[in-house]
């Protein structure tokens, strides 16, 4: 079966440090990848996302690159800020098949000032 | 552009309550429709999801059901709440295979 694996949490960091979240996949066949992101008390918002091979995701200074060789999509900021403070998802949807989407168990990201 | 709602936002009920939380989403058509729920501290559970009115499938054997009765409208429901059915509930569409895009979630809590 498909399935997603995270990182484990909470990922404590400076305000400014540099952040990779790992996600590695199995899937049957050809996925698209995704992350999304939970701030507190809020539903899960899509971040970015990628449909194939060696394509890069981006937004808000987040960015993603789907490597097939390696079955990753890690997710990566430059410079963190307080702001980013929530829950990020890893995320992965197969087309021809069910109407499921796999998701990871998300990873807590904890910025300090 | 689309705009998915849910309601209420929060709710408590006591224990053997009955439960009725509702979603609507509106700008789109025939959309793929689910629920999660979220444990505190948890990743996402599928409860329900489904492909078009009337048409529900289950995930999670439990003591709550889901209906699909308009195009764009999708309610979860209970007969006798457990506490064990206390969590963040989650509605969310999609069109195939693509993002899904979730409502703002209810806070249920079952005392």
């Amino acid at each position: 079966g498909n399935s997603v694996t995270q990182m484990e949490g909470p990922v404590t960091l400076s305000e400014e440090a540099f952040l990779t979240i790992n996600c590695t996949y199995t899937a049957t066949g050809y996925p698209s990848l995704f992350w999304y992101v939970q701030y507190p008390g809020e539903g899960l918002q899509l971040l970015l996302k990628a449909t194939k091979a060696d394509d890069k995701g981006s937004n808000k200074g987040f960015e993603a690159t789907y490597r097939k060789e390696t079955t990753s999509f890690h997710l990566e900021k430059g410079s963190v800020q307080v702001s980013d403070s929530a829950v990020y998802f890893c995320a992965l949807s197969l087309s021809g098949g069910s109407y499921i989407p796999t998701f990871g168990r998300g990873t807590s990201l904890i910025v300090h000032p | 552009s689309q705009t998915i709602h849910q309601w209420p936002a929060t709710l408590v009920q006591p224990v053997g309550s009955p439960l009725s939380l509702e979603c609507t989403v509106e700008g789109t058509s025939n959309p793929n429709l689910y629920w999660y729920r979220q444990a505190a501290g948890r990743g996402l559970q599928l409860l329900f999801y489904s492909v078009g009115i009337g048409q529900i499938s289950s995930e999670v054997p439990q003591n709550l059901s889901a209906s699909r009765p308009q195009d764009r409208q999708f309610i979860l429901s209970s007969k006798k709440l457990l506490l064990s059915d206390s969590g963040f509930y989650l509605c969310a569409w999609s069109r195939q295979v693509n993002e899904q895009f979730f409502g703002p979630g209810t806070r249920l809590t079952v005392l």
